[in-house]
């Protein structure tokens, strides 16, 4: 069964810091790979995915993430925090027998301090 | 730049009553979905539907729950006896293709008194 997993219910950095936002997945196969972000009141928002090629996954709004095939890991990075980038982050994997379905983690809650 | 809507966005109801909630898609979407989260928990996949016909569903969609494209635009799900644990927010989500990423509404909360 495909899962992705958000080890950090919160994470608080300092704006102008870098940041990351950690995911793990499981998955039988390959994995396509997704980050999405809520903020207060709004829907989800895509940043960014992973389905192949290039491990370094470049998003919106200067996000970008790592694949990491032996580390089962896609964590989210952002060179220099901004206090905007406070919300909600979820990883996704997509289930490969049914690329209809997702599986969302449990969210990472970003707080970015001035 | 396109978004997909979702009406109302906050929806109390007394259990045993039906709800449906309503979803404007991306309008050259083709594949269209609902999600789920209880407060505080995961987002949760409901339901996908292509070309007029459920595609997938989990176990959470039983019978008391059933989707409807009535017209070229809405997308609706129907819960035709609310219970407590009905209670969530609830995502509606579209893509053009199922290869693609979804794009979501933002979303309508459910409560069930």
């Amino acid at each position: 069964a495909q899962s992705v997993a958000q080890p950090e219910d919160q994470v608080n950095v300092a704006e102008g810091n870098p940041l990351t936002v950690k995911c793990t997945y499981s998955v039988s196969g390959n994995p396509y790979l997704f980050w999405y972000v809520q903020y207060p009141n709004r829907g989800l928002q895509f940043l960014l995915k992973y389905i192949t090629g290039d491990n370094l996954v470049k998003g919106s709004y200067g996000f970008e993430a790592e694949f990491n095939k032996s580390q089962t890991s896609f964590h989210l990075k952002k060179p220099s925090a901004l206090v905007s980038d406070s919300a909600l982050y979820f990883c996704a994997v997509r289930d490969i027998n049914n690329f209809n379905k997702f599986y969302f983690g449990s969210g990472t809650k970003l707080n970015v301090k001035p | 730049e396109p978004e997909v809507t979702q009406t109302p966005s906050h929806q109390v109801t007394q259990m045993g009553q039906e709800v449906i909630l309503r979803c404007v898609p991306i309008s050259n979407h083709l594949y269209f979905y609902w999600y789920r989260q209880i407060l505080g928990q995961k987002v949760e996949f409901l339901v996908s539907f292509y070309n007029n016909e459920i595609s997938e569903k989990s176990e959470i969609f039983d019978d008391q729950f059933s989707v409807e494209r009535p017209d070229g635009s809405n997308f609706t799900l129907k819960i035709r006896s609310t219970k407590l644990e009905d209670s969530a927010m609830y995502f509606c989500a579209s893509s053009e293709n199922d290869f693609y990423e979804q794009y979501f509404g933002p979303g309508t909360r459910l409560t069930v008194t």
